[in-house]
């Protein structure tokens, strides 16, 4: 079982779309959490971290249950501008990232 | 946070040469890792590079194909040995500032072995 799972999609999704991304992990040990985004021929970025209460950034919702070991993104009114791949990562024992496959989104005019 | 300056951004190798590629941050970091991209595919962590010591290398990395350097706490390099097409990849260093924060990554290497 990989430490870290997505949906891999495709995602195509018109503009103004709500989507949702899901993530599991494996080590129930974890303690960190995070989104990242990767653009094309880009490296990784910080989308946002992931906190047990959930946490919201403008149009993104990230959210954890800690009992199901489950991770889930939330974009509401997608733009053009998000067409990304998004990374789900989770927090290695060592402290290193573990990442998952990732999600590609393509939001559509 | 802080930046990381990855060079060289891209590369073409020829098979059985090496490439070091030098990852340094602006400011210390508590910790540094190498990671590997390849084509399609997410991330794949290849070593923690340690600061004075030995890298801890993953499952199916191994010190004499990826020897990793990190001589300070801004600065570390990994080197491709003996390079193959199967070799041809991304790669990235990260950094992370203190145990408590996110990771952040140089702009990454882009190797092409022919």
């Amino acid at each position: 079982r990989k430490e870290v799972e997505q949906d891999p999609g495709p995602f195509n999704v018109p503009e103004g779309a709500t989507v949702a991304f899901n993530c599991t992990y494996s080590n129930s040990a974890s303690q960190s959490f995070f989104w990242y985004r990767q653009d094309c021929r880009k490296e990784p970025k910080l989308l946002m971290s992931v906190y047990s209460s959930g946490n919201e950034d403008g149009r993104f919702t990230a959210q954890l249950n800690r009992a199901s070991q489950y991770i889930s993104l939330l974009i509401r009114d997608s733009k053009l501008s998000d067409s990304a791949t998004y990374l789900c990562v989770v927090r290695g024992n060592n402290n290193d990232m573990r990442f998952g496959a990732g999600t590609r989104l393509t939001v559509k005019p | 946070s802080a930046v990381i300056s990855q060079k060289p951004s891209r590369d073409i190798c020829q098979r059985g040469t090496s490439l070091t590629i030098q990852c340094q941050v602006d400011s210390q970091v508590t910790m540094m890792f190498w990671y590997r991209q390849q084509p399609g595919q997410s991330l794949t962590l290849i070593a923690t590079a340690n600061q004075g010591s030995e890298a801890t290398y993953e499952s199916g990395f191994v010190i004499d194909k990826f020897p990793i350097s990190r001589p300070n706490l801004t600065f570390s390099t990994l080197t491709v040995s003996n390079m193959s097409p199967e070799d041809s990849s991304i790669y990235l260093c990260s950094g992370l500032q203190d145990l408590n924060t996110e990771a952040f990554f140089g702009q990454g290497t882009r190797l092409t072995v022919v």
